[in-house]
């Protein structure tokens, strides 16, 4: 079944540590997308990346970092340096048609959390 | 600035209860608006996309309308498993996606 994979399911992190959550997609789509979402509140766009080897801040890309070496694999990174990064991690996929883009698909989701 | 705006952040229906929910947007440059759904602790699953000012999609017992400053998601005769969160969002630029917060649906038996 095509779609999208992230892993692990639940993280946790402890102060100081980088951590990194994975994003695998066999939809062949050529953008993918790493998104934060906060309780009560709507997806916040931390990096996204068009092509390979190419990636973009998004909204709130502070205290992240992100690769894309491969079509499929979008890891982000999660460092020290992000004061608050309990919330839940969105990874999405999409494709350009020439004139627009397609829907994004999302995996299921990471929840980090710090102790 | 971008925005988008979602009402009422929470909505308790009836079963078979029919309402809306709303998105308001300012984006310049709008390539296309698109509604999701979310259960708790899972992904969004996408619903519709509509591009262009008068359209209209449906699917089961929800439909969705494009005007040129809002969208609305309609949802005729709810069922108890059409709660859940449903998130409005715009694509601005190249392929980046500003949401709302979310409308927050319970339909009770």
């Amino acid at each position: 079944d095509g779609g999208i994979t992230q892993s692990p399911k639940y993280l946790f992190r402890k102060e100081g540590q980088n951590v990194t959550l994975s994003c695998e997609q066999n939809l062949n789509h050529d953008a993918m997308y790493w998104y934060r979402q906060d309780p009560g509140q709507g997806l916040r766009l931390i990096y996204y990346s068009q092509i390979v080897n190419d990636f973009q801040k998004g909204d709130i890309a502070e205290g992240y970092s992100v690769s894309r070496e491969k079509k499929e694999s979008f890891p982000l990174t999660v460092t020290s340096a992000q004061k608050n990064p309990t919330a839940f991690y969105l990874c999405a996929s999409s494709t350009w048609t020439g004139v627009r883009n397609t829907e994004a698909f999302f995996g299921q989701g990471t929840r980090l959390t710090v102790v | 600035e971008d925005q988008v705006t979602q009402s009422p952040e929470a909505l308790r229906l009836q079963e078979g209860e029919s309402s809306s929910l709303n998105c308001s947007y300012t984006v310049s440059g709008l390539r296309g608006l698109f509604w999701y759904r979310q259960d708790p602790g899972k992904g969004p699953e996408f619903l519709f996309t509509l591009y262009s000012a008068g359209e209209e999609k449906e699917k089961e017992r929800l439909k969705a309308t494009l005007t040129k400053k809002e969208s609305f998601l309609h949802i005729t005769a709810p069922k108890p498993e059409d709660s859940a969160t449903y998130l409005c969002a715009v694509q601005r630029g190249a392929q980046k996606l500003v949401f709302g917060q979310g409308t927050r649906l319970t339909i009770n038996p």
